[in-house]
């Protein structure tokens, strides 16, 4: 079955305790990319990335990194969490930039 | 600031009506297209609808384009419980000016559909 899994699909932690969110996709998928989501805010793009070791800036980076080492695989990484990076995130992939989005289920992360 | 504007916010009908959602953008766009987002899960991909199409359908869904207007709808046709959900669109607003490319998401539409 086509997917995008992330995990965790919940987390709460503290601020500064480093976190990474994983994302892998079985469509083999060039395009991949990061969101999230706020209320009243809608859906913006944080990183995405073209193909394996090329990535790029959405339009909310700052506190973020990213790695596209494999095809398949996306993690976002949160090297020091603050109270607003608490948000509900999404990984998706397409097999080109302006194609159909293939989202995952989403993690829903809480920094205290 | 936002190029797809969904209108309205929020939308309340009985189960066998239509619903009617809109979309509003400012720039020159190659696509549109609209997802569905079920409380609390991942987006998923309805339908997409060039620039040179006026209208597209897929089974009780029905997309028109107005290239003039700078909006796009979407009606949903004998709307069931099951069809709950927030409808977004999703422009690419710099593909036709040589800037990057990317989609950019509405804020949604939510819809509930009374049983």
């Amino acid at each position: 079955e086509a997917q995008v899994t992330q995990n965790p699909r919940y987390l709460i932690t503290v601020t500064g305790k480093k976190l990474t969110v994983t994302c892998s996709q079985n469509m083999n998928h060039e395009y991949m990319s990061w969101y999230r989501q706020d209320p009243g805010l809608g859906l913006r793009q944080i990183y995405y990335s073209m193909n394996v070791e090329v990535t790029d800036k959405g339009d909310v980076p700052e506190g973020y990194k990213v790695s596209r080492k494999e095809k398949r695989n996306f993690p976002l990484i949160l090297e020091s969490p603050s109270p607003n990076q608490t948000s509900l995130y999404f990984c998706a992939s397409s097999l080109s930039t302006l194609g159909p989005q293939h989202f995952g289920d989403g993690t829903r992360l809480s920094i205290l | 600031s936002q190029q797809g504007e969904e209108d309205p916010q929020a939308l309340s009908i009985q189960e066998g009506e239509n619903a009617t959602m809109n979309c509003s953008y400012k720039t020159s766009i190659n696509n549109l297209q609209w997802y569905r987002q079920n409380s609390g899960r991942g987006l998923v991909h309805l339908i997409l609808i060039r620039s040179n199409e006026r209208e597209k359908h897929s089974g009780r869904l029905r997309v028109t384009l107005d290239t003039s207007k700078k909006s796009s709808s979407l009606l949903i046709t004998a709307s069931r419980a099951a069809d709950t959900a927030s409808y977004f669109c999703a422009t690419d607003p710099s593909a036709t000016q040589g800037g990057s490319e990317k989609l950019v998401f509405g804020k949604g539409t939510k819809l509930t559909v009374n049983p």
